[in-house]
């Protein structure tokens, strides 16, 4: 099975920084898809950004954006000019796009405060 | 509208007893998920359906059956409630594998269960 590692259980930022979120990934695979989400304390799972592992070009949302190195199997989160609604848990998931049965894979979350 | 619903949001009972959580979801997904979310936000796959179809049990103790009456909704039901069952159990959507491989699950906004 494919695992998900977050090796920062907690980081912080000053407002209107920049922070970034680290993820690595194990598969075999060479078609697949990754995401973040966001956890706020409201505690709803909101889905930040998604990129295709096809694509060499790096995923941009407004101010969050991915840097994807398919080699390393890295997949991490910039967030640009934090602001205090950034503050959530940030989960980086995997999607397989061969059918095994279960086709995500969440990494352990990194908790982050932003500091006004 | 609401694209993935779950209820209650907040159950609250005794141990030794037996409850049900509820999903439905609008979006016209053929696949869903259970997962629980412990007190160190790990997200962990209980259970997944295509189509009315079990295809993931993941070593969740046989005192939780989840039941999918239509391929919208997904309910779980657990008997005799334990402490260690206390968590948040989120369900989730998503489209299966003959489907938009590229697109996220979709999450509901989970139900907190606390265990007396």
């Amino acid at each position: 099975a494919q695992t998900v590692t977050q090796s920062q259980p907690e980081m912080s930022v000053q407002e209107a920084e920049t922070v970034t979120l680290s993820c690595t990934y194990d598969t075999s695979e060479s078609d697949y898809y990754l995401f973040w989400y966001k956890q706020p304390p409201s505690r709803q799972m909101i889905l930040v950004i998604r990129q295709e592992a096809y694509k060499q070009q790096n995923a941009t949302e407004n101010r969050f954006s991915v840097n994807f190195q398919k080699a390393a199997k890295s997949f991490s989160l910039k967030i640009s000019d934090s602001q205090l609604g950034d503050a959530a848990m940030y989960f980086c998931a995997y999607r397989s796009a061969v059918y095994t049965g279960n086709q995500f894979y969440f990494g352990t979350g990194t908790s982050l405060t932003v500091i006004p | 509208d609401t694209a993935v619903s779950q209820t209650p949001k907040y159950l609250v009972t005794q141990m030794g007893n037996d409850k049900s959580i509820k999903c439905e979801q609008n979006l016209g997904h053929d696949t869903m998920y259970w997962y629980k979310q412990d007190s160190k936000k790990f997200l962990k796959i209980m259970f997944s359906y295509n189509n009315k179809e079990l295809i993931i049990n993941e070593t969740v103790p046989n005192r939780f059956s989840p039941k999918s009456p239509d391929k919208a909704h997904l309910n779980l039901h657990i008997n005799s409630l334990e402490l260690g069952d206390s968590a948040v159990y989120f369900c989730a959507s998503s489209q299966g594998p003959t489907g938009a491989p590229n697109q996220p699950q979709h999450f509901g906004d989970g139900t907190r269960l606390s265990i007396l």
